[in-house]
């Protein structure tokens, strides 16, 4: 079957940095994506990888290993509005998107 | 980034009405669109995936006939919610890709239904 794990909640300090795992199985591979969702509001693009390694955006980065099945997202210098839900979802062969659950990302002074 | 407009963001709505909710692509052409329900704390769930011209394919425990959807142009899907109850409340969202290439998927701006 198909499946995205992501840890439920994380906990960190502003400033600081923080890393959110996903490991995830597919039929098939057509690339991981990450997206920010706060609260009451319909989740927003951050990076979409398809290649193995690093991509870099700023304050966000995004990893890959296609061989490993994993991924994480990597945030910087953090700010207490990047308090929020981060999406983990895989792209199968079909091009449709699985989803993770989300990681609840909260923020302390 | 591409925009993907949906109306309305907020409704309340009496229990057996119906409610429509549009979803429109204002900038790009998008063959296939998606209806996903979230409900408080929990990730996205897939309903259905909606393709122009054809009939919408529903996820399993879906029911189309109270879920209509119907993606007449390749700007435009609608999903109705018929004969609301309240355990039909929550927040619905669509995304659509643009026609011709496997990029990232644009949401709508999200649905907030209340039945009351």
């Amino acid at each position: 079957g198909q499946n995205i794990d992501q840890p439920t909640e994380m906990t960190a300090t502003e400033g600081a940095i923080v890393q959110i795992n996903c490991t995830y199985q597919t039929s098939g591979f057509n690339g991981l994506f990450w997206y920010q969702q706060h609260a009451g509001e319909a989740p927003t693009f951050l990076s979409y990888n398809v290649l193995d390694g690093l991509e870099e955006k700023g304050r966000f980065s995004s990893f890959l290993s296609r061989s490993k099945g994993y991924s994480y997202l990597l945030l910087k210098e953090l700010q207490m509005k990047d308090s929020a839900s981060y999406l983990c979802a895989g792209m199968d062969s079909n091009y449709q998107l699985i989803w993770g659950a989300g990681t609840k990302l909260i923020i302390k002074p | 980034g591409a925009v993907v407009s949906q109306h309305p963001s907020r409704v309340i709505c009496k229990s057996g009405t119906s409610v429509k909710i549009e979803c429109r692509s204002l900038d790009f052409q998008a063959t296939t669109m998606f209806w996903y329900r979230q409900f408080p704390k929990q990730s996205l769930m897939l309903m259905a995936t909606s393709n122009e011209g054809s009939k919408a394919t529903y996820e399993q425990g879906v029911e189309k006939d109270k879920f209509l959807i119907n993606h007449a142009s390749l700007t435009l899907s609608t999903l109705t919610v018929t004969s609301a109850h309240p355990e039909d409340s929550s927040f619905y969202i669509c995304s659509a890709r643009p026609t011709g290439g496997h990029t990232e998927a644009f949401f709508g701006q999200g649905t907030r239904l209340t039945v009351v």
